[in-house]
């Protein structure tokens, strides 16, 4: 599976977009890229999943650039129940396993 | 639906016992995961299954971890004999066709 590469911290203000930066520049044409968040003491949690063309869900939008070599997952409001760990993975086709890194650590402030 | 549940979700036991972690997945998903997360190593995978059917265990750790799924609503996760190295957060997981992921609260394993 093609490695992700992803801040290990970032700051944001409550209200406003959060968008967390993800490089994959390995990623094969088979691959998704996928994101999760794990709030402090819970189980992660399945924010989108994307190939090639950007998605949007009731959570996020999931931006993927034209060679597909990096992504950017956009909080469009953040709040502060979005303080997490939000991690990137990029998963192939056939392959249903899920391999997570150390992720971002999103800290939402008032 | 109650989403994955996981029992118990907290379980302290002394080193040389056995612990038995449960999983019900969510009704009518196709595969389920084990995870095992640590401050250390982060969230790894243990074993995947697809109905019903261990497809992958190259995660487990050792003969001392085993896991089995005897139908589709219920999976076990038993470590025999548990070790204080095995303290960590077990995650259970279901999906349907492999996408989207949901988890369970997880079970809170201290061995002393």
């Amino acid at each position: 599976d093609a490695k992700t590469t992803q801040p290990p911290s970032m700051d944001c203000a409550e209200g406003r977009a959060a968008n967390l930066p993800c490089n994959h520049s390995t990623i094969s044409g088979n691959e998704y890229v996928y994101w999760y968040r794990q709030i402090h003491s819970q189980g992660p949690q399945y924010i989108i999943h994307g190939l090639k063309n950007n998605e949007t869900n009731e959570m996020a939008s999931l931006i993927i650039t034209e060679d597909r070599k990096s992504s950017t997952l956009i909080l469009p409001h953040a709040t502060l129940r979005d303080t997490a760990v939000y991690y990137c993975i990029v998963r192939v086709a056939d392959d249903y396993k899920l391999s997570f890194g150390a992720g971002t650590t999103v800290t939402v402030r008032a | 639906d109650a989403g994955v549940i996981q029992s118990p979700r907290h379980e302290v036991t002394e080193m040389g016992q056995e612990v038995t972690l449960r999983c019900k997945p969510i009704s009518g998903h196709d595969y389920l995961f084990w995870y095992r997360q640590t401050m250390m190593r982060g969230l790894e995978l243990l074993i995947y299954f697809n109905n019903n059917v261990p497809i992958d265990d190259s995660g487990m750790p050792e003969d001392r971890f085993s896991a089995k799924m005897p139908n589709a609503s219920f999976s076990t996760l038993k470590i025999q004999p548990s070790e204080p190295r095995d303290s960590a957060v077990y995650f259970c997981a279901s999906s349907l066709l492999g996408y989207g992921y949901t988890f369970g609260s997880g079970t809170r394993l201290t061995v002393v």
